[in-house]
């Protein structure tokens, strides 16, 4: 089964600082794998997604992420925060041939001024 | 406007009982599912359907139920059997062809008195 470590829980940075969100896949077949965001109360919303094709994806919100196959990675990044991206960032992954997504635990984004 | 309604948005269960979740869309999709959301353990699913009176056990079905009779309405029962209710309960609806988009409800948060 796949399966998503992002292997931080807690990204405190400062306003206009850039920052990187890592997220490490596991599995033995083919994936696709996505961004989703969390603002507090509210339900999630996709970041970016990468189905194939160009490793470097673009997503809402100027934040861009990068499929590494052979680091299995897919580390999110934006080269400059605002204290509105404060929120929780989960990776996901769903096998080609699947249906569901499978979620990280989280990491939690603290912008301050 | 089209989206995910969930209600109610805070619920208490006492010992013993058996309480259902709402989940409704609007948006024609065909795909629903839910999620369960602990602090600091991501989201886990608990049930998915596909197409109306359809519906496969997701990681962690066992305490739960579901019914899908109307292609809008996915509601989620939490039974006695489930002996730590209390979470963060979050559904979700995709269309067949983009799977991977999910939308969001604003969620349920369910505690136990």
């Amino acid at each position: 089964a796949q399966s998503v470590t992002q292997l931080d829980s807690q990204v405190p940075v400062f306003e206009e600082a850039p920052v990187e969100l890592r997220c490490n896949y596991s599995s033995s077949v083919s994936v696709y794998l996505f961004w989703y965001v969390q603002y507090p109360n509210q339900g999630l919303q996709l970041l970016l997604k990468y189905l194939s094709g160009s490793t470097l994806v673009k997503g809402i919100n100027g934040f861009e992420a990068e499929f590494n196959k052979s680091q299995t990675s897919f580390h999110l990044r934006k080269p400059s925060v605002h204290i509105s991206d404060t929120a929780e960032y989960f990776c996901a992954v769903r096998k080609n041939s699947g249906y569901a997504l499978n979620f990280g635990k989280g990491t939690s984004l603290l912008v301050t001024p | 406007d089209g989206g995910i309604t969930q209600s109610p948005k805070y619920l208490f269960r006492k010992e013993g009982q058996n309480v259902t979740l709402s989940c409704e869309q609007n948006l024609n999709h065909d795909a629903m599912y839910w999620y369960r959301q602990d602090p600091g353990q991501g989201l886990r699913l608990i049930y998915y359907s596909q197409i109306v009176n359809d519906f496969q056990k997701g990681d962690i079905a066992e305490g739960y139920s579901v019914s899908r009779e109307k292609k809008e309405s996915f509601p989620l029962t939490v039974t006695s059997a489930q002996k730590n209710p209390t979470a963060f309960y979050l559904c979700a609806s995709s269309r067949d062809r983009e799977k991977e988009k999910l939308f969001f409800g604003s969620g349920t948060q369910l505690s136990v008195l």
